[in-house]
């Protein structure tokens, strides 16, 4: 069965460093899409990264990366040089069947809160 | 640039009553979705639709109804709203492929 798991309901980082948020997943699906999303606290989600299961090198989009490993099945996420406006709920998600735009999951969700 | 809209942004329900949300999308997108945000539990998915007139069952169908009679509006219905369907509730939008769901900006629905 699809499922998205965040073990880190909350993370603390100092201003300036980088910090990971952990996620990992499981599908039959070969072919898939993996997403990161950010929701502060006026309550938008806010899309940051996107990776797909064929892709070979892992995303970045400026200060985010996503760290995949495809065999732990695990996607992570890489906020470089934090800053005060990064803290936010963030949520790893799942679409299964990449090309077919099917059913796309969430997992719980890590807060992170930035600290000056 | 309108996006992803949902209506209404707020209401309030007593046990029993039914009502609607609906939400309208001017992107031209194949595929629909619900979902409910309840604290501490991330968004979870009610029902989505993968293109006009087709509807399926997300992870948390029971007690609502959808339909998609027009591409760009997709309903979510509360036959007998329940306490345990308060919630904030999403609606998002996506194309095929590698394209992430534009999302609305939610709706927060309390049935006392």
């Amino acid at each position: 069965a699809q499922k998205i798991t965040q073990t880190q309901p909350g993370m603390f980082v100092q201003e300036k460093e980088a910090v990971t948020l952990d996620c990992t997943y499981d599908t039959s699906d070969q072919s898939y899409g993996l997403f990161w999303y950010k929701q502060p606290s006026s309550g938008e989600m806010i899309f940051l990264i996107y990776q797909g299961s064929y892709d070979e090198q892992n995303a970045t989009e400026g200060r985010y990366s996503l760290n995949f490993q495809k065999a732990r099945k695990s996607a992570n996420l890489v906020i470089s040089a934090s800053q005060l406006g990064d803290s936010a709920m963030y949520f790893c998600a799942m679409r299964e069947g990449m090309w077919g735009g099917f059913k796309t999951i969430f997992g719980a969700g890590t807060r992170l809160f930035v600290k000056a | 640039n309108a996006g992803v809209t949902q209506t209404p942004k707020f209401r309030v329900l007593k046990t029993g009553q039914s009502m609607t949300l609906l939400c309208a999308q001017d992107m031209n997108h194949e595929y629909m979705y619900w979902y409910r945000q309840d604290p501490g539990m991330g968004l979870r998915l009610i029902h989505y639709s993968v293109g006009e007139g087709t509807t399926a069952k997300g992870e948390v169908p029971d007690g609502y109804n959808v339909s998609r009679l027009k591409k760009q509006n997709f309903l979510l219905g509360l036959e007998s709203a329940a306490p345990s369907q308060t919630s904030v509730y999403f609606c998002a939008s996506s194309n095929l492929g590698n394209q992430p769901q534009h999302f609305g900006d939610g709706t927060r629905l309390s049935i006392l």
